[in-house]
């Protein structure tokens, strides 16, 4: 199993501004998952994005996946304070177990 | 039930007790997770359960730690001899399968403090 890195570790901005975190990786992939923390309970699971897609949308997400640079990047657009978290993204090759970095930790300011 | 439940919440011992960690995963997920977050950290994985197959052990920090799964569903995480570097948040995780495309449910986690 492989563990993602994510960019930058600390990510501070205004309510409103758009949030981008990236995530690089070493080995191929089946698909790439992001996930949220709030104040150090359990994750939530945003979006998964298969190798072969290369963007994806949900609501004010949106996830791009670069599998020749092995990289993922996850935008939050229209940013609110309750977004302010930390963000996981943990890519997987087949069944292997999922394992998790140290985050991004976003703060929205009101 | 709904979600991954664990309990207790909150845990305080004292150095040297031993200390069970309960999670209740989805009824019906064969894959059940445990990791461990110190304070301002990431995610470090400890073990590994999948249908009947042998756990993933390879995450476990040291002989201290073990855990079960009773019956393919309650899982208990037992640290013995606590030390003041086992405080941490213990967050257990389960999902449907093996497939590659399943999400990891998590419960709430249960905090423990080793005075």
């Amino acid at each position: 199993s492989q563990q993602g890195e994510e960019d930058p570790q600390a990510l501070s901005i205004q309510e409103g501004e758009n949030a981008t975190m990236n995530c690089s990786y070493k080995t191929s992939i089946n698909n790439l998952q992001w996930y949220r923390q709030n104040s150090g309970r359990g994750l939530v699971h945003l979006i998964l994005i298969r190798s072969n897609e290369r963007e994806k949308h949900s609501g004010r997400l949106r996830v791009t996946l670069d599998t020749s640079k092995k990289s993922s990047s996850l935008l939050i657009t229209a940013s609110r304070a309750a977004d302010t978290a930390s963000y996981f993204c943990a890519p997987r090759r087949g069944s292997e177990k999922l394992v998790f970095g140290k985050g991004t930790k976003l703060t929205v300011n009101p | 039930g709904a979600g991954v439940s664990q309990s207790p919440s909150n845990k305080v011992t004292e150095k040297g007790k031993d200390v069970e960690l309960r999670c209740d995963p989805i009824s019906g997920h064969t894959a059940l997770y445990w990791y461990r977050q110190s304070l301002g950290q990431g995610l470090e994985f400890l073990i590994y359960f999948q249908g009947n197959s042998a756990p993933d052990k390879s995450g476990l920090p040291s002989d201290r730690f073990s855990a079960e799964r009773t019956g393919g569903s309650v899982s208990t995480l037992t640290i013995q001899r606590t030390q003041q570097e086992d405080s941490a948040v213990y967050l257990c995780a389960s999902s449907s399968g093996q497939g590659a495309y399943n999400e990891q449910f998590f419960g709430p986690g249960t905090r423990l403090t080793v005075l």
